[in-house]
């Protein structure tokens, strides 16, 4: 049962133009959000977090935004880069003493120039 | 300040082999994790550690073991290789339990 899911496994969006990548989830329990960026042959890199206590939190050009009634969030990227290619995945944490991160499957960026 | 490292990058076993992943982070972190990413199937957790010490099974535990002897080395072992465990295996750490930083990663491909 997959509790984070990325219903998208890939995303092209040309230079310049916003790129928006969503992610579900099912656990009421999830408290605390973040997007993660890996290129290929890299291990993912943090990229932008959000605790449930917000809707939004901004990052420069990244922007995740959280609708908890429909246990939802998005990430925007905008103006979208060429070097915004990879792939990004959602994760989520219980918090408290859970100390682990459910991450969903990847959605593959393409930004094309 | 390495971060997040580990060894080694690449390696190909038979099956039936033994070998062990290392991990070590410079950070003082407390929570250390050991992940396999598959195509199509994102990461999943194998096993992680809430302390020097401490071990826990995580989604996928079957096949491997871990050891936390010390604070800043996470050591995963397969004891008897199988071709399923062909995969790319991420070290993780952790201050706070959630925001999680990740090594470089380890490709192995088990014949």
């Amino acid at each position: 049962d997959q509790q984070v899911k990325q219903n998208s496994p890939s995303l092209s969006v040309q230079e310049g133009r916003i790129s928006i990548l969503n992610c579900d989830y099912t656990n009421s329990m999830f408290d605390y959000f973040l997007w993660y960026k890996k290129y290929p042959a890299e291990g993912p890199t943090f990229l932008i977090s959000i605790s449930s206590i917000k809707d939004k939190n901004e990052d420069g050009r990244f922007t995740v935004f959280l609708n908890k009634s429909a246990k939802h969030l998005s990430l925007h990227i905008v103006p979208s880069q060429p070097g915004d290619s990879a792939v990004y995945f959602c994760a989520a944490s219980e918090g408290g003493s859970n100390y682990k991160l459910t991450f969903g499957k990847g959605t593959l960026l393409t930004v094309n120039p | 300040n390495a971060g997040v490292t580990q060894t080694p990058k690449f390696r190909v076993l038979k099956t039936g082999q033994s070998m062990t992943l290392l991990c070590a982070q410079d950070m003082n972190h407390e929570y250390m994790y050991w992940y396999r990413q598959d195509p199509g199937m994102g990461l999943r957790l194998i096993h992680y550690s809430v302390g020097e010490g401490t071990t826990a099974k995580g989604e996928v535990p079957d096949g491997y073991n871990v050891s936390r002897l010390k604070k800043q080395n996470f050591l995963l072992g397969l004891e008897s290789a199988a071709p399923s465990q062909t995969s790319v295996y991420f070290c993780a750490s952790s201050y706070t339990g959630d925001t999680q930083y990740f090594g470089p990663g380890t490709r192995l491909t088990v014949l």
